[in-house]
């Protein structure tokens, strides 16, 4: 089974500057997906960027960004430029491919909570 | 295009009372999903269905059971609440497909408290 792991429970950045959020995964499989979901206080889950582990170039979505590691199984988000609504909890998550009946769930890593200092 | 609709937003019960969490979608998804967020936890699945009909279970189905009848709705059953359910549960759905641009879509969740 593939687990996601983020091992920083709190991140903190001043408003303006970059923050790199962490996420390992732990996989057989050469195929798969990889996400990062916000969820601020409202709690509705947000997709903020994907990438397909057949691509080598890494997804950019206007101010976040990642650096896939598919060797080291890593996969970190980069906020740029942090603003006030970027306060959230992100959650790192993986998807196989839909080769196979049971393939299709998200496994999650336990978050991250962000904090912006004004 | 309401999205994934989920329904109570609150819900208190008390201990070995039964309900049911709403879910419905109205993008045509084949895809639906329960799952359940613990304080400072990530989302673990609790079960999951690929169409009507066809229905599975994912890492923490006991104590809950589903039923899809239709493409649109996937209730969640839980027929004797314990504290342990105490949590707040999320539906989402998504499109069949080789290369899951959009990921899923989730409904804004159900704070439930079981006392």
């Amino acid at each position: 089974a593939q687990t996601v792991t983020q091992s920083q429970p709190e991140m903190s950045v001043q408003e303006a500057e970059t923050v790199t959020l962490s996420c390992t995964y732990d996989t057989s499989e050469s195929d798969y997906y990889l996400f990062w979901y916000k969820q601020p206080p409202s709690r509705q889950m947000i997709l903020v960027i994907r990438q397909e582990a057949y691509k080598q170039q890494n997804a950019t979505e206007n101010r976040f960004s990642v650096n896939f590691q598919k060797a080291a199984k890593s996969f970190s988000l980069k906020i740029s430029d942090s603003q006030l609504g970027d306060a959230a909890m992100y959650f790192c998550a993986y998807r196989s491919p839909l080769s196979n009946f049971g393939n299709e769930k998200l496994t999650f890593g336990t978050g991250t909570r962000l904090t912006i200092i004004p | 295009n309401a999205g994934v609709t989920q329904t109570p937003k609150f819900r208190i019960l008390k201990i070995g009372q039964s309900m049911t969490l709403q879910c419905t979608q109205d993008m045509n998804h084949n895809y639906m999903y329960w799952y359940r967020q613990d304080p400072g936890m990530g989302l673990k699945l609790i079960y999951y269905s690929v169409g009507a009909g066809i229905t599975d279970k994912g890492e923490v189905p006991n104590g809950y059971n589903v039923s899809r009848s239709t493409t649109e709705d996937f209730p969640l059953r839980l027929e004797l609440a314990a504290p342990s359910q105490t949590s707040v549960y999320f539906c989402a759905s998504s499109f069949r497909d080789r290369i899951p641009h959009y990921g899923y879509t989730f409904g804004s969740g159900t704070r439930l408290t079981v006392v």
